[in-house]
């Protein structure tokens, strides 16, 4: 296995725009979990899923933002009619099963919103 | 809210040098890991610490968590034009998810 996957790496899109990003993580892993990195910060937690339940969201998550994992194996993230502001890096990690376990990131996909 | 505190946010040195960069928080870290992040890419795991005073070598990086847990060092011994990064300090202070430090954004010069 060659570790996380996300794809497109890189999307640029008009405001107002819908744009949709997808994670594959580690096979066997259970949990998957999205962050999101501005220029100059560290990632910041957006939301968590064990298998295919989404068991947390965070405050950053507007009702624009929608995350599944269907099949608790690949993940999408939607971000409906896109603003300047979610122009960033979104990372996905994956990890075993356990919260003590590690998280393994992908690449990102860079997003600018124009 | 559990905040990481990176210090220094920036640090430019020439190759063969040693330095130390610093993570703290006000609270206690169930376990802290060290990340290396290149631009464009995501974060890679270089180490987790667990328990307090402990002490991990990986080649020219030493790591050490302080005793009350609640704050951690980086030191890289002769740095290498490949050791230019972003380095972030992460818990996940026993919840689900991770908090990052702002990272301290390292330029080795050669």
């Amino acid at each position: 296995d060659t570790g996380v996957s996300q794809d497109p790496r890189h999307k640029i899109t008009k405001r107002g725009q819908n744009v949709t990003f997808r994670c594959d993580p580690i096979s066997e892993h259970n949990r998957l979990y999205w962050y999101r990195q501005t220029l100059g910060q560290g990632p910041e937690f957006l939301t968590y899923f064990q298998n295919e339940a989404q068991l947390e969201k965070s405050r950053l998550l507007s009702d624009r933002f929608s995350a599944e994992r269907p099949k608790g194996s690949f993940s999408t993230l939607e971000i409906q009619r896109t603003e300047q502001g979610d122009s960033a890096m979104y990372l996905c990690a994956s990890s075993l099963d356990r919260q003590t376990d590690t998280q393994y990131f992908g690449p990102g996909t860079r997003l600018t919103v124009l | 809210t559990q905040l990481l505190e990176q210090s220094p946010q920036f640090l430019s040195i020439q190759e063969g040098e040693n330095l130390t960069v610093y993570c703290n928080s006000s609270s206690v870290f169930s376990s802290l890991q060290w990340y290396r992040q290149e631009p464009g890419e995501g974060p890679v795991l270089l180490v987790t610490v667990v328990t307090g005073g402990e002490v991990k070598k990986l080649k020219r990086l030493t790591f050490q968590f302080g005793d009350a847990r609640k704050d951690s060092s980086l030191h890289i011994t002769a740095a290498q034009p490949g050791d230019t990064g972003l380095y972030l300090c992460a818990s996940n202070f026993g919840n689900e998810k991770l908090t990052f430090g702002t990272g301290t954004r390292l330029t080795i010069i050669p």
